[in-house]
Order: C-alpha cells, then structure tokens, then sequence
C-alpha cells in the first residue's frame, strides 16, 4: 500500500509569485485535503477535494486554490505569495466522506523571501 | 466554531515516568476525536480515533480516553523514541473539517 507522497519537499519564493504544490494520495483513498502548518502551530485547514470537487474550505483567501485529478491526486495553488504564506504545507488523504481518519504526507516546506 | 485546546504546551518527563496529555474541545456535532504524533519537520502521523464518551483504545505504551469535553493521552512508562508532539483534533460537520490543537510537545530524557 503506497502511503501519501506530496512534492517538492522544499522550496524558496519570492513574495508576489505563485507556487504549485503537488500530493498523490494514499491508494483505494478519493478525499485530499490541504492544511498549513506555522512553526509551533498546528495545521490549519486550507480545503478538502471529494470526488475532483471542492468540498469544504477553511478561513483563507481565493488566492488559495486547488484542484484534484482523476488519479485522486491534487495541487494546491497559491498566487501572490505573502511572507506570511511561509509554512509547512500538509496533504491528507482519506476515504470517503463519511470516514475522518485523515493520513498525511511528509509535507512541502515553502518559504517566501 | 470548533475549539480545541491542549496542555501542557510542553512536558519533560523522565524515561519510565507515566503521565497524561489534556485536550479540551468545543464543537457542534463531533464525528470523532483523533490524536496524532508528529516527528518535528514531518506530517503527522495518526495514532487514534475515538467517536463517543468513555471510548478507550491503546497502542503500545499509549492508551487514548475519550469524555464529553475532553480526552486525555495516558503514556505508561515512556521511552526517549516518544519524544514527538503530540496533536489533537475534532471532526465535525457535514464534510471532513477536522480542527487542530496546537500539540504538546512531549520530551523524554533518557
């Protein structure tokens, strides 16, 4: 059983750019969804992906978007990149909707300069 | 809106020296209460799920218990290799929306 996979683990923007990050989710698993992690935070949830449909978002802004593929695997797209944007992005994978058991991806470390 | 609060914020225990870590929640509707550990730099990694008062579940040295307010962490004698954070989350409402605490983070000393 392959577990969730999310790429690049690390990457370096500048403020003002957009950035795609990149998750593939756990095997026989069809919900994705999206959280940001500040350093001595816990996550907070960006949105969830049912089904290639948004199926719930978190308090954050439209340049935070997403998309899930056939496959079940997804992107999460953020335009405009703030210094605040700098954070440990989490992808968590789940099946169905009825079930909340969430399993997570080692994450993608983005920092905005 | 769903509220959870953990505590302490950090625990420094001796290894051997049991204790408990306290989540307290708020929430409309829970779907289940989950504990996750979390290696610093990593995703989390899900530990429990427990869904009604006076549920218990165990898992080596962890033992999860479950109220109508609030859950607790038992962890019986532990080991330096459970020095992790600890994370605490509620699902709620028609989709999956699952709140977290912010963890504490436990450290044992050899």
């Amino acid at each position: 059983e392959t577990g969730v996979t999310q790429s690049p683990t690390h990457l370096i923007k500048t403020r003002g750019q957009q950035v795609t990050l990149r998750c593939s989710s756990q095997s026989g698993h069809n919900t994705v969804s999206w959280y940001q992690q500040a350093l001595g935070q816990g996550p907070q949830f960006i949105f969830q992906y049912y089904r290639e449909e948004e199926n719930g978002r978190g308090n954050f802004p439209p340049r935070f978007s997403g998309l899930q593929f056939p496959n079940y695997s997804s992107e999460l797209n953020v335009n405009a990149l703030e210094l605040d944007d700098s954070a440990l992005y989490l992808c968590a994978s789940s099946h169905g909707t009825g079930g909340y058991e969430q399993y997570f991806g080692p994450g993608t470390r983005l920092t905005v300069t | 809106e769903d509220q959870v609060t953990q505590s302490p914020e950090a625990l420094r225990l001796q290894e051997g020296e049991s204790s408990s870590l306290n989540c307290s929640y708020t929430v409309s509707g829970l779907r289940g209460l989950f504990w996750y550990r979390q290696d610093p730099g990593k995703g989390p990694e899900f530990l429990f799920t427990l869904y009604s008062a006076g549920e218990e579940k165990e898992k080596e040295r962890l033992k999860a218990t479950l109220t109508k307010k609030e859950s607790f962490l038992h962890i019986t004698a532990p080991k330096p290799e459970d020095s992790a954070t600890y994370l605490c989350a509620v699902g709620s409402g028609g989709y999956q929306k699952v709140t977290f605490g912010i963890g504490t983070k436990l450290q044992v000393i050899p």
